[in-house]
């Protein structure tokens, strides 16, 4: 079955720090991979996504993640966070059946310092 | 305006009662989806359904029961037979087809649900 791993639960950062949170997936074959984000009391909104192509994906707020196949992983980054981006953020992988069973990680919480 | 509604937003229960949560979307959306969020857990998929009168259980479906006898409909029940029912629940829905474009999923505000 898939999975979707992501390594840290809770970061803390202060503004302007550097940003990377870790996904990583199991499956073998063709995969379409997707990062949302929940900022307090709103709803879920997908930040970026990587279906084929360029493995550097852009997205929304200046976030970008990189697919790096031969280590099925999907790491998201920012190379300097603000206050508003504290939020959970959330790694997913669709799952292989191709019915749109979209498969979540744990999830990450940043926090992020003024 | 068009989008994803979820009732009631909280939501407190007796244990051994069953209670229902809906979900409407005007979004004209095939397939729809039912996660649980708890801490620590991220999104658990407990039911999805692609086409009207037909759905498929998720990774968690015990203790819950769907039905889905409209498209823009997908109610969630919780059962008594859940055993850990209090969780934070999101409802979703997306433009079904082939390939499936992740980016068109769309989620509902959530309903608290909290057992006393």
């Amino acid at each position: 079955a898939q999975s979707v791993s992501q390594h840290n639960h809770h970061v803390i950062l202060s503004e302007a720090a550097s940003l990377e949170l870790g996904c990583n997936y199991s499956y073998g074959g063709t995969v379409n991979l997707f990062w949302y984000v929940q900022y307090p009391g709103q709803h879920l909104q997908l930040l970026l996504k990587y279906f084929s192509g360029d493995p550097l994906v852009k997205g929304i707020k200046g976030f970008e993640a990189e697919f790096i196949k031969s280590k099925f992983s999907f790491n998201l980054r920012k190379p300097s966070v603000q206050w508003s981006d504290t939020a959970e953020y959330f790694c997913a992988v669709l799952g292989s059946s191709n019915t749109g069973k979209l498969i979540f990680g744990q999830g990450t919480t940043l926090q992020v310092k003024p | 305006d068009g989008g994803i509604t979820q009732s009631p937003k909280y939501l407190f229960r007796k244990e051994g009662q069953n209670v229902t949560l809906s979900c409407e979307q005007n979004l004209n959306h095939d397939a729809m989806y039912w996660y649980r969020q708890d801490p620590g857990q991220g999104l658990r998929l407990i039911y999805y359904s692609q086409i009207v009168n037909d759905f498929q259980k998720g990774d968690i479906a015990e203790g819950y029961s769907v039905s889905r006898e409209k498209k823009e409909s997908f109610p969630l029940t919780v059962t008594s037979a859940q055993k850990n029912p209090t969780a934070f629940y999101l409802c979703a829905s997306a433009h079904s087809g082939q390939p499936f474009s992740g980016n068109t999923i769309y989620f509902g505000e959530g309903s608290w649900l909290t057992v006393v």
